[in-house]
């Protein structure tokens, strides 16, 4: 079992409209989550991170996470074609606590005009 | 967040020579860094660890020999791709690790063997 899964889409949604990314893991000692934005052939840059149950918004960003059925979700709301690109949910270190985060395939999101 | 360089941004080598990477931690004081490789429509790799002032821990699958890291100082790291042969040519990006365990990402660089 993978330890991060997202449908990697591509997700399409018409501009102003919400768009909902959802991240699923397997790791319940994970303690640390995070929402990265990848555009394409750029590096990845980090939009939100949170780490307790419930939501946390940032602008037109929402993460929510729900540890007990083990999923993170990020909304995007009055979505725009600049938010088009790729979409990464890693987990963070759990009681290893080495650092690394362990990244999954990602969700391609298209906003269309 | 932390600013990341890296250098250079591209390269093109011919196969079997040596390509070094830089990646700079600009207003961070990087304990550690980390190391990945993209391929096309692929996610990120990790491919090693890097500590400052002591020895990479790689990935499992990883040539130590073949991907040299030195991070000699708290915002320098390095990493050199031994005898660089056409496979080895990908998006190679560092991050720098925050105290709170977020990661900062290097621009990145594209390297191309031919």
């Amino acid at each position: 079992q993978k330890e991060v899964e997202q449908n990697s889409g591509p997700l399409s949604v018409p501009e102003g409209a919400i768009a909902s990314l959802n991240c699923t893991y397997s790791d319940r000692g994970s303690q640390s989550f995070f929402w990265y934005r990848q555009y394409s052939g750029k590096s990845p840059e980090l939009i939100m991170f949170i780490y307790s149950n419930g939501d946390k918004e940032d602008g037109r960003f929402t993460a929510q996470l729900n540890k007990a059925s083990q999923y993170v979700s990020l909304l995007i709301r009055d979505s725009q074609p600049s938010d088009s690109a790729t979409y990464l949910c890693p987990l963070g270190p759990g009681s290893s606590n080495t650092g690394k985060l362990i990244f999954g395939q990602g969700t391609t999101l298209q906003v269309k005009p | 967040g932390a600013v990341v360089s890296q250098h250079p941004s591209r390269v093109i080598c011919k196969s079997g020579t040596s390509v070094k990477i830089e990646c700079r931690s600009l207003d961070f004081q990087a304990t550690t860094m980390f190391w990945y490789r993209q391929f096309p429509k692929q996610s990120l790799m990790l491919m090693a660890t890097s500590n400052e002032g002591s020895k990479a821990t790689y990935e499992q699958g990883v040539e130590k020999d073949k991907f040299l890291i030195n991070h000699a100082s708290l915002t320098l790291s390095t990493l050199t791709v031994t005898s660089a042969h056409p496979e080895d040519s990908s998006f190679y990006i560092c991050s720098v690790r925050s105290s709170y365990n977020e990661q900062f990402f290097g621009p990145g660089t594209r390297l191309t063997v031919l």
